[in-house]
């Protein structure tokens, strides 16, 4: 089945405590995102990358970091949390071309208190 | 700044009238605009896109009209359905990105009464 699936999906932690989303696809996309979801901004994105290697900024991207080392997976890292950063995050996939729909994972929510 | 605006926070509709959701956007660098449908605790999945050089796609009970002078898009849905409540966003890609730069609107939760 094609998928895009990401870990964990409930997740609560402390402020400063590094932590990892991992997002991984079955479909041999080359482009993936992330974005957070919060009450009345809808889907914002953060991060994006092309291909393996090659990421780019949203336009949210500060506090996150990127890496694509395969291609199915695109790990999401808050390295130092903060209750700002408090949200659903929802990881996608789409292969080349138009109309550019993406496969989203089922979110992730996450609390920093 | 929003780019792509979603006014109408929620919608309710009778089973069987048509639904319309709106949508506008302010960048004339976007080429191709997308609906997708979200369900609670479920990610966002695919509805129906339109390319910015057809000003209408229509996929069964779904259509959606593009007015490009007006930066106004809109998603019909008809007849509306208890099943087609949820939380519909529209996303708007600009092609000289690659359309890696994609802009969501707020969303619009539909509700459809039976």
């Amino acid at each position: 089945e094609a998928q895009v699936t990401q870990n964990p999906r409930y997740l609560i932690t402390v402020t400063g405590k590094k932590l990892t989303v991992t997002c991984s696809q079955n479909m041999n996309h080359e482009y993936m995102s992330w974005y957070r979801q919060d009450p009345g901004l809808g889907l914002r994105q953060i991060y994006y990358s092309m291909n393996v290697e090659v990421t780019d900024k949203g336009d949210v991207p500060e506090g996150y970091k990127v890496s694509r080392k395969e291609k199915r997976n695109f790990p999401l890292i808050l390295e130092s949390p903060s209750p700002n950063q408090t949200s659903l995050y929802f990881c996608a996939s789409r292969g080349q071309g138009p109309p550019y729909e993406q496969y989203f994972g089922p979110g992730t929510r996450l609390t920093v208190t | 700044d929003q780019q792509v605006k979603q006014n109408s926070p929620s919608l309710s509709v009778q089973e069987g009238r048509i639904s319309i959701l709106n949508c506008d956007y302010t960048n004339s660098m976007f080429d191709y605009f997308l609906w997708y449908k979200k369900y609670p605790a479920e990610g966002p999945t695919f509805l129906i896109s339109i390319s910015s050089i057809k000003d209408k796609n229509e996929d069964g009970r779904f259509t959606v009209f593009l007015n490009k002078s007006a930066k106004h898009l809109s998603l019909h849905i008809v007849p509306s359905q208890p099943g087609d409540s949820a939380v519909y966003f529209c996303a708007a890609s600009a092609v000289g990105t690659g359309g890696f730069k994609t802009i969501f609107g707020a969303g619009t939760r539909l509700f459809v009464k039976a």
